[in-house]
């Protein structure tokens, strides 16, 4: 079956414009996790979905990063007023039961 | 809270050497174990992971990895490495309850020379 699938894969952004993150869990995934990578780290956690309920969003590093996930599928990761500090990959990563997550490719951001 | 340790930042072996890729984790609760692979330009895959069922586990690709209690410790093994294993390697906790939501240690790069 498809995996997790995210878009765009790359995106180039001026300092001080909006963007927006999409992530396709796997059919039937409960939980959705965004992370954010920085270039050689492991990923960090920003935020969790158990559903369309975010219940957790303690690893937003700031109020212009905004999530939702209306209907408990999709979601989107919103960063408002990009700074060159949030260039990054942002992973996604849904998961049925409490244990195996599956991630998507990843959106690689650069902020000029 | 919890925590993981990669020792090393990278590794390097010659094709059919061990690979050896070291992780010590630190939970308040029993801990559920993870080791991803990440190829580049790509998102992170599962290896294989310890859920409080047998201390050696196997995972895909010939890696194995041993979860041992007395040393916090859940290292990661292959006998014999081959150039396909070239990539970068994280090591997650959780713990087993809650939201077992995972922390990731920051990474070992293994080098694979022919």
């Amino acid at each position: 079956g498809a995996g997790v699938s995210q878009s765009p894969r790359y995106k180039v952004a001026k300092r001080g414009q909006d963007v927006a993150l999409r992530c396709d869990p796997i059919s039937g995934h409960v939980s959705l996790f965004w992370y954010q990578q920085a270039l050689g780290q492991g990923p960090e956690f920003l935020t969790y979905f158990q559903n369309e309920a975010q219940l957790d969003k303690s690893g937003l590093p700031s109020d212009r990063f905004f999530a939702e996930r209306p209907e408990g599928s999709v979601s989107t990761l919103k960063i408002q007023r990009t700074q060159q500090e949030d260039s990054a990959v942002y992973l996604c990563a849904s998961r049925r039961d409490q244990e195996t997550q599956y991630f998507g490719p990843g959106t690689r951001l650069l902020v000029l | 809270a919890q925590s993981v340790t990669q020792l090393g930042s990278h590794v390097s072996v010659s094709e059919g050497a061990l690979v050896l890729l070291r992780c010590n984790y630190s939970s308040s609760v029993p801990p559920y174990l993870f080791w991803y692979v990440q190829y580049p330009n790509q998102g992170l895959q599962l290896l294989l992971k310890y859920t409080s069922a047998a201390t050696l586990v196997k995972g895909i690709n010939g890696f194995e990895a041993e979860f041992k209690k007395s040393e916090t410790s859940f290292h990661l093994t292959k006998p014999s490495a081959h150039m396909s294993d070239a990539a970068e390697y994280f090591c997650a906790v959780s713990k087993s309850g809650g939201s077992y939501i995972p922390t990731f240690g920051r990474g070992t790069s293994l080098i694979v020379h022919p």
